[in-house]
């Protein structure tokens, strides 16, 4: 079955403690990319890849980081997570390089920080 | 910069009653593409418009696209409890940095 898969899909963590979420996909798509969710807010963009070793900043990079070292992952990494990085995450993947394909979403990741 | 407004951000019905989402964009787009959330779920696909003018329905959705290519709305007729959740439209500026509208949270009162 096609589909992006995100690890953990919920965790509870403290203020400082380096996490990652993973994410995979299966499709061969090249375009990945990191949203967060909040309340009011909708979907906001944290980081994207184009292809492997190829990432950009979205509308709110600050405080992750992400690498694309191979085509199926995607990992996001909270170096030292806030307060304010509590949120739903997705990750989402689409094919080729045209801005029409459409995105597919993994289940999300809820994450506290405490 | 290229934003796109969705509104309203909420919106409470009686079931059976018609319910309209609208985004509406600073910039012409090259596309818009509509996903619906339902709740405790992730945003699915569900229909892209392309053309100027462009109307395109799915069974009570319909889908319009503006002449000028900035605005776009979902209507949905005779809403009903399976249409419960968050609508995105995601704005296609031309570049890769895919953004979405703020979404509007759709509610039914049984």
């Amino acid at each position: 079955e096609a589909q992006v898969t995100q690890n953990p899909r919920y965790l509870i963590t403290v203020t400082g403690k380096k996490l990652t979420v993973t994410c995979s996909q299966n499709m061969n798509h090249e375009y990945m990319s990191w949203y967060r969710q909040d309340p009011g807010l909708g979907l906001r963009q944290i980081y994207y890849s184009m292809n492997v070793e190829v990432t950009d900043k979205g509308d709110v990079p600050e405080g992750y980081k992400v690498s694309r070292k191979e085509k199926r992952n995607f990992p996001l990494i909270l170096e030292s997570p806030s307060p304010n990085q509590t949120s739903l995450y997705f990750c989402a993947s689409r094919a080729g390089f045209s801005g029409a394909n459409v995105l597919t979403f993994g289940a999300g990741s809820r994450l506290t920080v405490l | 910069g290229q934003q796109v407004m969705q509104i309203p951000q909420y919106q409470h019905v009686q079931e059976g009653e018609d319910f309209t989402t609208y985004c509406n964009s600073s910039t012409t787009l090259s596309n818009i593409q509509w996903y619906k959330q339902r709740p405790g779920g992730h945003p699915v696909f569900l229909i892209q418009l392309v053309k100027s003018g462009e109307v395109k329905k799915q069974k009570r959705l319909t889908f319009q696209f503006g002449e000028a290519k900035k605005n776009s709305s979902l209507h949905i007729t005779a809403t009903q409890t399976t249409d419960v959740g968050t609508y995105f439209c995601r704005p296609n500026f031309g570049n890769e940095k895919l953004t979405f509208g703020t979404g509007t949270r759709l509610t039914i009162i049984p």
